[in-house]
């Protein structure tokens, strides 16, 4: 069955501080990988998404991701943290308009 | 545009209560989706539609109803609450079924059953 792993459950960072975040996929097929970020009493918003063609992608914010095929890997990167990142992210797997989420990762970021 | 609207967004109901989540959008999309957010679970798909008139289920249906008579209205209906549905719930939308689609996400209802 496909699913999606997000290693860290949370994650606690100074301002200015880089970040990565892990997120695994299971799944033989085309992927389309999204990354979303809730903040906190707020709605899911979209980050950025991986259809194809580049495997670097660049999102909203300063987040970028790295699609790698040979790990199954689509981690989130920012160089520099800011307080109003702190939130929680969500990675997915989108099969035919269902989504897959990873269980989520919470950042903090101390000021 | 609104986006998409979710109400009410905070209920506490008693156990065997029944009730409607409701949710509206008015972009025009033709699929929309129900999702259930439990810490730790990340958010797991309840039930779908992806079109008026057309519904199918998700990841975790037992205990819910859905319908689509118009394309811009998809109610969840839980028939006899348990305290297991305490959840947050979030409605999505996308133009149309499709892996590459981006889904836009509802502001969310928060229902505690006790």
């Amino acid at each position: 069955a496909q699913s999606v792993s997000q290693h860290n459950h949370h994650v606690i960072l100074s301002e200015a501080a880089s970040l990565e975040l892990g997120c695994n996929y299971s799944y033989g097929g085309t992927v389309n990988l999204f990354w979303y970020v809730q903040y906190p009493g707020q709605h899911l918003q979209l980050l950025l998404k991986y259809f194809s063609g580049d495997p670097l992608v660049k999102g909203i914010k300063g987040f970028e991701a790295e699609f790698i095929k040979s790990k199954f890997s689509f981690n989130l990167r920012k160089p520099s943290v800011q307080w109003s990142d702190t939130a929680e992210y969500f990675c997915a797997l989108n099969q035919g308009g269902k989504l897959i989420f990873g269980q989520g990762t919470e950042l903090s970021v101390k000021p | 545009n609104a986006g998409v609207t979710q109400t009410p967004k905070f209920q506490v109901l008693k156990t065997g209560q029944s009730m409607t989540l409701q949710c509206a959008q008015d972009m025009n999309h033709e699929y929309m989706s129900w999702y259930r957010q439990d810490p730790g679970m990340g958010l797991r798909l309840i039930h779908y539609s992806v079109g008026a008139g057309i519904t199918d289920q998700g990841e975790v249906p037992n205990g819910y109803n859905v319908s689509r008579s118009t394309t811009e209205d998809f109610p969840l209906r839980l028939l006899s609450a348990a305290p297991s549905q305490t959840s947050v719930y979030f409605c999505a939308s996308s133009y149309l079924r499709g892996s590459g689609e981006t889904q836009y996400f509802g502001p969310g209802t928060r229902l505690l059953v006790l």
